[in-house]
């Protein structure tokens, strides 16, 4: 099966910088997504990365090493509506996506 | 305004009865996907469909059924084989091409079995 790695909790202050990490072990690989999902709503695109390297959108930058099997999520300027599960999918081998159980990051003023 | 519509938001049934959740999409996409969300969990993929009147088992299809009679629709059955049925329950489309194509998700039906 595929295993993908998150931490699970987050605070940071507001303005701060917040970086999640993301490891993952599958079989195959077509790309690592990046999604935000607020308390019982549906999960937003947020990035996509397929080489290695940063991928930069405003206050939002995702990284990814595939040698690594390893991704980050570094956002920003933290804002409070920032707060929210920050998903990490893997697209494997026969192109399912399987999520990580989601990182819950608490921004405080 | 195109987009994934899930009906009904919050479902409560009785343990024992089947019950249906619908998902409708006006973004012409070919592929649709069920997944469950529990606390502390991934999400896991239930069913999906990558074309009308075709569908594929997930990880987790015990207890549950699909049908894909139009490219639009792609309603779950929860069946009383289902053991764990409370749940909040996501359905997600793209266009099936696959690698950076994005899924994009409906607004999820929080299904509670009493």
């Amino acid at each position: 099966g595929q295993n993908i790695d998150q931490p699970t909790e987050m605070t940071a202050t507001e303005g701060a910088i917040v970086q999640i990490n993301c490891t993952y072990q599958t079989s195959g690989f077509n790309g690592l997504f990046w999604y935000q999902q607020h308390a019982g709503e549906a999960p937003t695109f947020l990035s996509y990365n397929v080489l290695d390297g940063l991928e930069e959108k405003g206050r939002f930058s995702s990284f990814l090493s595939r040698s690594k099997g390893y991704s980050y999520l570094l956002l920003k300027e933290l804002q409070m509506k920032d707060s929210a599960s920050y998903l990490c999918a893997v697209r494997d081998g026969d192109y399912k996506l399987s999520f990580g159980a989601g990182t819950t990051v608490t921004v405080r003023a | 305004d195109g987009g994934i519509t899930q009906s009904p938001k919050y479902l409560f049934r009785k343990e024992g009865q089947n019950v249906t959740l619908s998902c409708e999409q006006n973004l012409n996409h070919d592929a649709m996907y069920w997944y469950r969300q529990d606390p502390g969990q991934g999400l896991r993929l239930i069913y999906y469909s990558q074309i009308v009147n075709d569908f594929q088992k997930g990880d987790i299809a015990e207890g549950y059924s699909v049908s894909r009679e139009k490219k639009e629709s792609f309603p779950l059955t929860v069946t009383s084989a289902q053991k764990n049925p409370t749940a909040f329950y996501l359905c997600a489309s793209e266009t099936g091409g696959g690698g950076a194509d994005t899924q994009y998700f409906g607004p999820g039906t929080r299904l509670t079995v009493l």
